[in-house]
């Protein structure tokens, strides 16, 4: 059964800071890797979909990396602002459309 | 552009009364889901559907039902309500594309935030 890992469940940063979010898989044989991000009272959005024959994704200041072999994925976010701040979660797609997702990290970024 | 709309957005439940949750999509997306999310548990696949007329259970299907019959809307009922429904639930969609059926993301809703006294 595939089961899917965030480290860590908190995170709070000074604003500007590069930060690193992380995310495991114990069934190497997905689809694809999506990252979301949820504000508060909010849905999720879709940030970046990482397939499964990509290495990495990038958009804007979001940097989305894929090691399907050791069953990791990173977020990046450079240069962070109190406007990231939000909870964000992976899921991964494991081939029968469906999503299995993690607990999220819930990040502040401080002014 | 609505995308994924949930009704209500909050609703206070008795146990053992029944409500129905109302998805909408805009999108003509052959994919809906229903999750619920709970603290510290991310989100749960309730049901799911890949089309008009089929519905399919998922991870926490017990004292659910779905419906889905027609394309944009996607249905979840709760027949008997209990204190371990009280969660917020999601709606999500997503496309189809004969080749690249797994490699679009899915659209959610806002939420419905149900409390179950």
């Amino acid at each position: 059964k595939q089961e899917v890992t965030q480290i860590p469940a908190a995170l709070s940063v000074p604003e500007g800071e590069n930060l690193v979010l992380n995310c495991s898989f114990t069934d190497s044989a997905i689809y694809n890797l999506q990252w979301f991000r949820q504000d508060p009272g909010k849905g999720l959005t879709s940030l970046l979909l990482i397939q499964s024959s990509q290495r990495e994704q990038t958009s804007g200041r979001l940097n989305a990396s894929l090691d399907k072999s050791s069953g990791r994925s990173t977020l990046y976010i450079a240069a962070s602002q109190p406007g990231d701040s939000a909870t964000y979660l992976c899921a991964v797609d494991d081939s029968s459309y469906k999503l299995i997702f993690g607990s999220g990290t819930r990040l502040l970024v401080r002014p | 552009n609505a995308g994924v709309t949930q009704t209500p957005k909050f609703r206070v439940l008795k146990t053992g009364q029944s409500m129905t949750l109302l998805c909408a999509q805009d999108m003509n997306h052959e994919y809906m889901y229903w999750y619920r999310q709970d603290p510290g548990m991310g989100l749960r696949l309730i049901h799911y559907s890949v089309g008009e007329g089929t519905t399919a259970k998922g991870e926490v299907p017990d004292g659910y039902n779905v419906s889905r019959l027609k394309k944009q809307n996607f249905l979840l009922g709760l027949e008997s309500a209990a204190p371990s429904q009280t969660s917020v639930y999601f709606c999500a969609s997503t496309g189809r594309s004969d080749i690249l059926i797994s490699n679009q993301p899915q659209h959610f809703g806002d939420g419905t935030r149900l409390s179950i006294l």
